[in-house]
């Protein structure tokens, strides 16, 4: 299996435009996960899916982030209008079970916002 | 789910056994101490578990005090490829938010 893929790997982008991230799981895996990772604030958790049903969104910062599952092998994460301040390396993982210990991270997409 | 604490840095020589502490003085009896790292520039991997028992894989051994309100992970021969952060999280096994704290930073010196 080649693991969960993301894509791109790099996505620089001006201020204001609109920017999707998209993120392929591990086939037969149950649940995705959206995280973001920065400096100042680590890891933190942005929204997860259970068979292509967003669960929880708390962790979405505000109404420019939506993500969207509309299959079992494919979710993207969009930014509409990005801002410098949404720079960071966002990562995709996928479990088959609801048990952490299964969590398949992605290589990540790193995002600057100019 | 149980907050965790660790140093923010530790070196280790290598070849040595490097030991990560974590305390977690409010886990409840039925959350797990799972533990992950990340390399420099990748996603965070899956290290190893347990509840109460101490355990062993390929990878590491994790070591949980009898209360339970600590733990240490070991790494018996650390190489340079294991310079990392370290991340020990309590969470119920069937729990579906995996949390990072701060985690640990392991600099494994030639």
């Amino acid at each position: 299996d080649a693991g969960v893929i993301q894509s791109p790997r790099h996505e620089v982008t001006e201020m204001g435009q609109e920017v999707t991230l998209r993120c392929k799981p591990i086939s037969g895996h149950d649940y995705l996960f959206w995280y973001r990772q920065t400096m100042m604030r680590g890891l933190e958790l942005l929204i997860y899916f259970n068979n292509n049903v967003p669960i929880d969104d708390s962790g979405m910062p505000e109404d420019r982030f939506s993500a969207k599952m509309p299959n079992a092998s494919f979710s993207t994460l969009k930014i509409q209008p990005s801002e410098p301040r949404d720079s960071a390396v966002y990562f995709c993982a996928s479990t088959l079970s609801k048990g952490v210990w299964g969590y398949t991270f992605g290589s990540g997409t790193r995002l600057t916002v100019v | 789910d149980a907050k965790t604490t660790q140093p923010p840095s530790m070196d280790c020589a290598e070849g040595r056994a490097a030991n990560l502490p974590c305390n977690h003085s409010t886990i409840s009896g039925n959350e797990y101490v799972y533990w992950y790292r990340q390399i420099h520039s990748q996603g965070p991997q899956y290290i190893i578990h347990g509840l109460k028992n101490n355990e062993t894989n390929e990878m590491a051994s994790l070591i949980i005090t009898e209360d339970r309100k600590s733990s240490t992970l070991i790494l018996p021969h650390a190489t340079l490829r294991d310079t990392a952060v370290y991340y020990c999280i309590v969470i119920m096994e069937y729990g579906n938010k995996l949390v990072f704290g701060a985690g640990t930073i392991l600099r494994v010196k030639s």
